[in-house]
């Protein structure tokens, strides 16, 4: 079975700051990680993935994320927030390719002027 | 870039009514997927759908829902006697290959009243 904890569930940065959203998994086989952006009243975006290759994965917008096996972790980073990254971030897992994901509860992302 | 397509984007319906949300997949993909999102809540896996059968299930996909591709392109999901509780978004995605991340639509509102 596989879980995920997103720490924070609202995250308020300044325009140009660092960006950084917590994710955490569990997942008895190694995992599939992922993160989805999800603008008002619009779908899920996919930002990047993890699938066992390189564990520092760059995704779009200027977005990253490290897999760390050690901590079980995922964050997403990014170096200098802009107004238009405001929205909700989801983390996922998977325990296998294909299959379901499982979601996080969602980190919401204010960027202040 | 291709889309996933939805519709409608919103419905309203009465309990006890039968309600089809319908998807138009990407057109080279072979996975599909339903998700949904209670307000204020994860987004859920529903079920997963590969040669024309479901591949996989979650424990709220029950024998109210039903899903299918009836003409190859589109891909649908029933709801046949609808609760209050199914009030939510529901996600269609699909995928090219199972080592890729899914491509969500927009999502349909369902509003069971």
């Amino acid at each position: 079975a596989q879980s995920v904890t997103q720490l924070g569930s609202h995250v308020s940065v300044s325009e140009g700051a660092l960006v950084l959203l917590r994710c955490n998994y569990s997942s008895s086989v190694p995992p599939y990680l992922f993160w989805y952006v999800q603008y008002p009243n619009q779908g899920l975006q996919l930002l990047l993935k993890y699938t066992s290759a390189a564990t520092l994965v760059k995704g779009i917008n200027g977005f990253e994320a490290e897999f760390k096996k050690s901590e079980t972790s995922f964050h997403l980073t990014k170096p200098s927030a802009h107004m238009s990254d405001a929205a909700e971030y989801f983390c996922a897992v998977s325990g296998a390719s294909g299959s379901r994901l499982t979601f996080g509860e969602g980190t919401q992302l204010t960027v202040n002027p | 870039e291709p889309e996933v397509t939805q519709t409608p984007s919103h419905q309203v319906t009465q309990m006890g009514q039968e309600v089809i949300l319908r998807c138009v997949p990407i057109s080279n993909h072979l996975y599909f997927y339903w998700y949904r999102q209670i307000l204020g809540q994860k987004v859920e896996f529903l079920v997963s759908f590969y040669n024309n059968e479901i591949s996989e299930k979650s424990e709220i996909f029950d024998d109210q829902f039903s899903v299918e591709r009836p003409d190859g392109s589109n891909f649908t999901l029933k709801i046949r006697s609808t609760k209050l509780e199914d009030s939510a978004m529901y996600f269609c995605a699909s995928s090219p290959d199972s080592n890729y991340g899914y491509t969500f639509g927009s999502g349909t509102r369902l509003t069971v009243v």
